[in-house]
């Protein structure tokens, strides 16, 4: 059983800068999960798709953010014109969603993608 | 809004101890979930349990056990005979509605031989 996975693991960039991170859901989940940690602090929700449909967004969700999930399948994360607050562990998470509005699934993680602005 | 909150940031044990970690969490929502995450130093999310706001019995998995009482909105985790392996992260963490999770800031767990 495949667990979730993210690519790149570990990312550096100059600020200015644009960065995009993958991640692949576990193969029978359609909901999928970004979230954001920074360093001493507990995830924080970014994001969520159920199939191709993204059904919410954070407020920490910038305009300079944008997720896709094209296929229903993996997901990809972009930040634009990067700036040093947005140095950070990016994790993903899958879910086996029954439906808008159903009881919770538990949600599995990915092992995160650490991006450093510098 | 949903919130939780763990007090101790920091916990030092040294083996064999039990410890418990304190988790106390708000929303107005009747129907809820509370889990468990620990994160490893390698930083992987790692799930421990998941209970419904209706089910408030006890829970035992080999060395961990859950509390989880309504009256005072608390979720708490005690590991037994604590073991170094046990050094980690453990977060606590609350959804509602399905979707996103709220996570208290964590309690680091110092196991030392």
């Amino acid at each position: 059983d495949t667990g979730v996975s993210q690519n790149p693991r570990h990312k550096i960039t100059k600020r200015g800068q644009n960065v995009t991170f993958r991640c692949d859901p576990i193969s029978e989940h359609n909901r999928l999960y970004w979230y954001r940690q920074t360093l001493g602090q507990g995830p924080e929700f970014l994001t969520y798709f159920q199939n191709e449909a993204q059904l919410e967004k954070s407020r920490l969700l910038s305009d300079r953010f944008s997720a896709e999930r094209p296929k229903g399948s993996f997901s990809t994360l972009e930040i634009q014109r990067t700036e040093q607050g947005d140095s950070a562990m990016y994790l993903c998470a899958s879910s086996l969603g029954l439906g808008q509005g159903a009881i919770t699934d538990t949600q599995y993680f990915g092992p995160g993608t650490r991006l450093t602005v510098l | 809004a949903q919130k939780v909150t763990q007090a101790q940031t920091e916990i030092s044990v040294v083996e064999k101890e039990d410890v418990t970690l304190d988790c106390v969490y708000e929303t107005r929502d009747t129907t809820y979930y509370l889990f468990w995450y620990k994160q490893p130093p390698s930083g992987e999310l790692v799930f421990l349990i998941r209970r419904n706001s209706f089910d408030e019995q006890n829970e035992i998995s080999g060395r961990y056990s859950w509390n989880f009482q309504k009256s005072t909105s608390s979720f708490n985790f005690t590991i037994t005979a604590s073991q170094v392996v046990d050094s980690a992260v453990y977060f606590c963490a609350l959804s509602v509605g399905g979707n996103m999770l709220t996570f208290g800031g964590g309690t680091r767990l110092m196991v030392k031989p």
